[in-house]
């Protein structure tokens, strides 16, 4: 099945205790993209890669890495977690790029204390 | 600069009534525009974009070039169309972004 897998679904951790979020799609899609979900900001994205080894920062980068080298994964790096960054993340991948239907991961909850 | 406004968090249309989510967007070139829509307990996913021209689920959505506005609309709300609608833009560049509104609540009553 054709699809956007992340995990883990759910997290709690502790503040400063580094994370890896990791994301991976199965339609050899060029183009994914990580955002953040928070009540009354919508979504905002965080990072985005056109392709292999090419990241750019979204709307929301502070505070987290990327990268991308290979086509089927994209983690999300949180190497120092703070309290702010407790939200809903989504993982999504396109054919080539944000002007093509993007596909989402299910979310990852998490949450920093 | 790049903006979608949904001005709605929450619209609350009673069964069989007409539905229209607002969506306002600021671009300088030709956007590409999009509804996704996130059902209780689903994964975001696409309902239209622009340049299909199509409806899906009953639902269509027209572009207004002179109000810059991709306003969703249904002549007969029914209850599964309770969710929440994502408005978005992008252009065809290598370095646009993707833009998603702040989303609207439809709530439908029964």
């Amino acid at each position: 099945e054709a699809q956007v897998t992340q995990n883990p679904r759910y997290l709690i951790t502790v503040t400063g205790k580094k994370l890896t979020v990791t994301c991976s799609q199965n339609m050899n899609h060029e183009y994914m993209s990580w955002y953040r979900q928070d009540p009354g900001l919508g979504l905002r994205q965080i990072y985005y890669s056109m392709n292999v080894e090419v990241t750019d920062k979204g709307d929301v980068p502070e505070g987290y890495k990327v990268s991308r080298k290979e086509k089927r994964n994209f983690p999300l790096i949180l190497e120092s977690p703070s309290p702010n960054q407790t939200s809903l993340y989504f993982c999504a991948s396109s054919l080539r790029g944000p002007w093509n239907t993007i596909y989402f991961g299910e979310g990852s909850w998490l949450t920093v204390v | 600069a790049q903006r979608v406004t949904q001005p709605e968090k929450l619209l609350s249309v009673f069964k069989g009534a007409p539905v229209e989510l607002k969506c306002n967007y600021s671009y300088s070139g030709s956007p590409e525009l999009f509804w996704y829509v996130q059902y209780s307990r689903q994964r975001l996913q696409l309902l239209l974009r622009h340049i299909s021209r199509e409806s899906i689920k009953g639902f269509t959505a027209d572009l207004n070039k002179g109000e810059t506005s991709f306003h969703l609309k249904k002549p007969f709300a029914q209850e599964e169309d309770s969710a929440m609608y994502y408005c978005a833009l992008s252009g065809r560049g290598r370095d646009d972004k993707i833009i998603f509104g702040k989303g609207t609540r439809l709530h439908i009553l029964p």
